[in-house]
């Protein structure tokens, strides 16, 4: 089983809807998780941690299910700015490397 | 808003050549990194930097390899003689925790192209 693993879509969805992504990683110990966004050669920016909670900014939530290893990333009433990549971080503790996972391509069409 | 900014923007080398990309963190950022991404690939990280050592390296991060802060500001990753594979977009990154956190602020990036 690969460390963190993402669908790359591309998820097409149309303005206004509500998409969600999916992120599993394979090590339980796992401290911390993060969810990036990258835009088209463009640097990735972080977009918001996972807290254990789930925490929610504007139209944006992230859910942590730890029992099920897995991270979300809800995006309602989508925005055509929206179009970009999510990227999946984990962190594993013990200041070891941050373990990237390839991204979820989403285009948001008008 | 403060933020990492990284020179040059594009670089042309030929194969064998050196190549030295420059970085200036957030002033108050503890922790640096390099990370690549090859176009259309994963991010993949290359070295953080930590108390002016380095604190870890990936396999890809070999001899070839170097990092350095030379005066406090800037942070530079040296290849010393480019292959063609080492051709991608290099990012540098940078952190105000004392840990390893996951909360990085990237540059812009600097695009590496080895003919």
């Amino acid at each position: 089983r690969k460390e963190v693993e993402q669908d790359p879509g591309p998820f097409n969805v149309p303005e206004g809807a509500t998409v969600a992504f999916n992120c599993t990683y394979s090590n339980s110990a796992s401290q911390s998780f993060f969810w990036y966004r990258q835009d088209c050669r463009k640097e990735p920016k972080l977009l918001m941690s996972v807290y254990s909670s789930g925490n929610e900014d504007g139209r944006f939530t992230a859910q942590l299910n730890r029992a099920s290893q897995y991270i979300s990333l809800l995006i309602r009433d989508s925005k055509l700015s929206d179009s970009a990549t999510y990227l999946c971080v984990v962190n594993p503790g013990n200041n070891r490397k941050l373990i990237w996972g390839l991204g979820t391509s989403l285009a948001v069409n008008p | 808003e403060p933020e990492v900014t990284q020179t040059p923007s594009h670089q042309v080398t030929q194969m064998g050549q050196e190549v030295i990309l420059r970085c200036v963190p957030i002033s108050n950022h503890l922790y640096f990194y390099w990370y690549r991404q090859i176009l259309g690939q994963k991010v993949e990280f290359l070295v953080s930097f930590y108390n002016n050592e380095i604190s870890e390296k990936s396999e890809i991060f070999d001899d070839q390899f170097s990092v350095e802060r030379p005066d406090g500001s800037n942070f530079t990753l040296k290849i010393r003689s480019t292959k063609l594979e080492d051709s991608a977009m290099y990012f540098c990154a940078s952190s105000a925790r004392t840990t390893n956190t996951g909360e990085l602020f990237f540059g812009e990036g600097s695009r590496l192209t080895v003919l």
